[in-house]
């Protein structure tokens, strides 16, 4: 079956470590997407992958790096510079970017900084 | 500049309709929404391209007036399956990256019952 994993999906932190988050996709997909939630703020935009070996920063990038060597991967690293890193994150896909294709997400990945 | 979403939260009945609006201070192209349960992923519920367009998805369809920058989700004889948080996407230009990408309300949350 296609779609997106993401893992792990509870992740404990200590302050002042850097984490990686992991997210696969198997549908071929051109576009990928990082996104934040924290309760009543919707989801909020943190990179963007329009493709292989490129990125973008979204609106909330600052303590947050990506890569995207392959197709299928898109890891998030959450670095000791970002302030507030608890919160729940989402990857998303679709076949190509922009605004007029469907997104699936993944499962997600909760994230508790201790 | 995230879309605005009314209203925040809103209880029914089994049966009973609701509408959910989502509008935008700039012009837009396209409206996405989508659905996400408790703890779980967000689920593609329809796109609307067009001005004017309404489309349909079992009881819940949605309308797009591309002059008032707003779309209306409606949900007709709702049923317990139905709640949930409801988000709609709105696309944003992102300087330098050449593409739309969603943007995310801050969402509505629906809980039905019974």
């Amino acid at each position: 079956d296609g779609g997106i994993t993401q893992s792990p999906k509870y992740l404990f932190r200590k302050e002042g470590q850097n984490v990686t988050l992991s997210c696969e996709q198997n549908l071929n997909h051109d576009a990928m997407y990082w996104y934040r939630q924290d309760p009543g703020q919707g989801l909020r935009l943190i990179y963007y992958s329009q493709i292989v070996n490129d990125f973008q920063k979204g609106d909330i990038a600052e303590g947050y790096s990506v890569s995207r060597e392959k197709k299928e991967s898109f890891p998030l690293t959450v670095t000791s510079a970002q302030k507030n890193p608890t919160a729940f994150y989402l990857c998303a896909s679709s076949s190509t970017a922009g605004s007029y294709n469907e997104q699936f997400f993944g499962p997600g990945t909760r994230l508790t900084v201790l | 500049q995230q879309p605005v979403q009314s209203p925040q939260a809103v209880i029914l009945r089994e049966g009973e309709d609701a509408v959910i609006n989502c509008s935008s201070s700039k012009a837009l192209y396209s409206v996405h929404w989508y659905r996400q349960k408790h703890g779980e992923a967000p689920v593609f519920l329809m796109i609307l391209l067009k001005g004017g367009e309404q489309k349909g998805h079992d009881k819940i369809s949605a309308s797009f007036n591309e002059k008032k920058q707003q779309s209306s989700l409606y949900l007709t004889a709702s049923q317990l399956s139905y709640s949930g948080t409801y988000f709609c996407g709105t696309p944003q230009d992102r300087p330098g990256a050449g593409s739309y990408q969603l943007t995310f309300g801050k969402g509505t949350k629906l809980s039905v019952i019974p």
